[in-house]
């Protein structure tokens, strides 16, 4: 899987947007782009994924850059339930049953 | 909505004894997967299943550890002979195809004593 940068960690107000940001410009045409979080003791949730054009979900928006190098998640209106690690993934999709490659992702804490 | 479910969650056992981890996908899912994590490190894929058979693996899915799907609705990792650093959380993972997103279960505690 092509690699994918992303800050640490980052910090955020309970009830006000969250933009989370991940570099891919190894990207190919074919990877999508695949959000996932993982939640204190729990397994990885999956939150949006996207090829070219943005993506909305109830969970999120997913931003792509027009060069797809690289992707915004945004949370509208984050809460206390939102603190988590975020990962941003490439995933090929040419390929039906290859693995998640994951990296350390995004430590996302939210201020009450 | 759809879960995927792993038992048991929590699983002591002894250096050396055989341990099988249970998981039920989505029924209507196609592709199952297998990852750990090791307590404070990265989610680690293991192994992939489609079509009755295993469609990738890594490096860490070696002769110890085997998969699984007896009956078109449970999906296994067995793990032969166990090892201390076998301790992790196992997650059993589930999608409908390369174009949707995967489904993860909760999780199983493997400790290793």
């Amino acid at each position: 899987d092509a690699k994918t940068t992303q800050p640490n960690s980052m910090e955020s107000n309970e009830e006000e947007p969250v933009h989370l940001p991940c570099n891919h410009s190894t990207i190919s045409g074919t990877d999508y782009i695949h959000w996932y979080r993982q939640l204190p003791s729990q397994g990885p949730e999956y939150v949006i994924h996207g090829l070219t054009s943005n993506v909305n979900n109830r969970m999120a928006s997913l931003a792509i850059a027009e060069d797809r190098k690289s992707s915004t998640l945004i949370l509208h209106r984050a809460t206390l339930r939102d603190a988590a690690v975020y990962y941003c993934i490439l995933r090929d999709g040419r390929v039906g049953a290859d693995g998640l490659t994951f990296g350390k992702g995004t430590h996302l804490i939210i201020q009450p | 909505e759809p879960e995927v479910t792993q038992t048991p969650s929590h699983q002591v056992t002894q250096m050396g004894q055989e341990v099988i981890l249970r998981c039920v996908p989505i029924s209507n899912h196609l592709y199952f997967y297998w990852y750990r994590q090791i307590l404070g490190q990265k989610v680690e894929f293991l192994v992939s299943f489609y079509n009755n058979e295993i469609s990738e693996k890594s490096e860490i899915f070696d002769d110890q550890f085997s998969v699984e799907r007896p009956d078109g609705s449970n999906f296994t990792l067995k793990i032969r002979s166990t090892k201390l650093e076998d301790s992790a959380m196992y997650f059993c993972a589930s999608s409908t195809g390369p174009h949707y997103g995967y489904t993860f279960g909760s999780g199983t505690r493997l400790t290793v004593v």
